[in-house]
């Protein structure tokens, strides 16, 4: 099975703190994403990755950043965390369409990020 | 840009009947795919359904089913013999031949027993 995995379930940080959010698969994808969930908007995506070292800013990239040096982990930072950004974040991985008959996103199980 | 709309934010059921949760998608691509996503309350993103945009069949795992109406662009779920286990938020999900997922703001379902 493929798994994803966020490294915290639940993360509290302080206004201003530098935050890392770090996803790894295991199923040699392609495709890494992050969104973000909040109540009534679902999911929009904040960065994907195609490849090592290759990003692309999705719909709401302002306040952060990504970063994918091996293919299996793709890290998300908030380089100043904010309250505004307190929220439910996922990841997921995928293979790329024409790869294979799996082209469903894989999601990690969601870190929920609170700012004080 | 492409977009995903559910416009039922919550829905309820009878257990053992049977619901229908409703999404529909914007684009100018041929070739796509779609996909129906469960969240239950331990916030785990499941894949409930998938669809081919060049499969003209609907795509159906056991108790749930598609009815994917292309010219339209619309992509229903609908599940039979609704269970307890069912009660989930639902995102119905577009994408591309490209690298993108599209997901709509989500159906919170609710299995009355």
């Amino acid at each position: 099975d493929v798994k994803v995995t966020q490294s915290s379930r639940y993360l509290v940080k302080r206004t201003g703190e530098k935050v890392f959010l770090e996803c790894v698969q295991d199923m040699d994808h392609e495709n890494m994403f992050w969104y973000r969930q909040d109540p009534g908007l679902g999911l929009r995506l904040i960065y994907f990755s195609y490849d090592v070292k290759m990003k692309e800013k999705g719909d709401i990239p302002e306040g952060y950043s990504v970063s994918r040096e091996k293919k299996e982990r793709f890290s998300l930072i908030l380089e100043s965390a904010s309250t505004n950004q307190t929220s439910m974040y996922l990841c997921a991985s995928s293979l790329t369409p024409g790869d294979g008959m799996n082209t469903e996103a894989f999601f990690g199980q969601g870190t929920r990020l609170t700012v004080v | 840009a492409q977009t995903v709309t559910q416009s039922q934010p919550e829905m309820s059921v009878q257990e053992a009947e049977t619901v229908t949760l409703s999404c529909t998608y914007d684009t100018s691509e041929s070739d796509y795919y779609l996909f129906w996503y469960k969240q239950p309350p331990s916030r785990q993103m499941i894949l409930v359904i998938r669809q081919e945009a060049y499969k003209q069949q609907n795509a159906t795992e056991n108790r749930f089913s598609v009815n994917f109406q292309k010219a339209a662009k619309s992509f229903s779920l609908k599940i039979s013999d609704s269970q307890l286990g069912d009660a989930a938020m639902y995102f119905c999900a577009y994408r591309r031949t490209g690298n993108q997922f599209y997901f709509g703001t989500g159906t919170s379902l609710t299995v009355i027993p």
